[in-house]
């Protein structure tokens, strides 16, 4: 595609709902990155693919979160049973490979409201 | 770890003037690259410069420049001639050149909102 899209743009869940994120990255693009960027904040790394590999989990701050990219494309995002602090906006980027001097190309984000 | 530092919450500046917005990191790498982003109303976050480290030279995009002080670990961004489409939030970034672990992750500051006036 153009650019790195994301769905849904908006998303509001109630406490205790799982809820799923989307992330289509440019296409080609190696390696993929998630964000979690809270209101008045930067955004703060989740986690990263190379491919269908995902070398670092660190960044997700429980094991309520977790992500997949089976097919080295599309990435899911998913989060159960949400809290009210994990309401931000979750970001994606792509890059076309794993290389430091690659710019992230970043999609719109969701932003997420846990009530 | 390192770490980002925007100390400017929000800066305003009049069309056509020149405003700085300070960025400060912390590291005990030796290169790496810093960036700034532009994340204007609409959300996006949109690269505005790169610095790689290891060059002397200051980057420089059309009105944007940054003045990178490596010894001071200081990495300010330049607007001149500012426009109202220039209204955003800034974030200044860094990233290693190590591939290991988390290292091509970005680490963003805080941000620095940017109002602009007539």
């Amino acid at each position: 595609g153009a650019g790195v899209s994301q769905s849904p743009r908006y998303k509001v869940t109630k406490r205790g709902q799982d809820v799923t994120l989307r992330c289509d990255p440019i296409s080609s693009h190696a390696t993929l990155y998630w964000y979690q960027q809270a209101l008045g904040q930067g955004p703060e790394f989740l986690t990263y693919f190379n491919y269908e590999a995902q070398p670092d989990k660190s960044g997700l701050p429980s094991d309520r979160f977790s992500a997949e990219r089976p097919e080295g494309s599309i990435s899911t995002l998913t989060i159960q049973r949400t809290e009210q602090r994990d309401s931000a906006m979750y970001r994606c980027a792509s890059s076309p490979r794993l290389a430091t001097n690659n710019e992230q190309f970043f999609g719109p984000g969701t932003r997420l409201t846990v009530l | 770890a390192q770490t980002v530092t925007q100390s400017q919450p929000e800066m305003s500046v009049q069309e056509a003037e020149t405003v700085t917005l300070s960025c400060t990191y912390d590291t005990s790498e030796s290169d790496y690259y810093l960036f700034w982003y532009k994340q204007p109303p609409s959300r996006q976050m949109i690269l505005v410069i790169r610095q790689e480290a290891y060059k002397q030279q200051n980057a420089t995009e059309n009105r944007f420049s940054v003045n990178f002080q490596k010894a001071a670990k200081s990495f300010s961004l330049k607007i001149s001639d500012s426009q109202l489409g220039d209204a955003a939030m800034y974030f200044c970034a860094y990233r290693s050149t190590y591939l290991t672990g988390t290292a091509s992750k970005l680490t963003f500051g805080t941000g620095t909102r940017l109002q602009v006036t007539l």
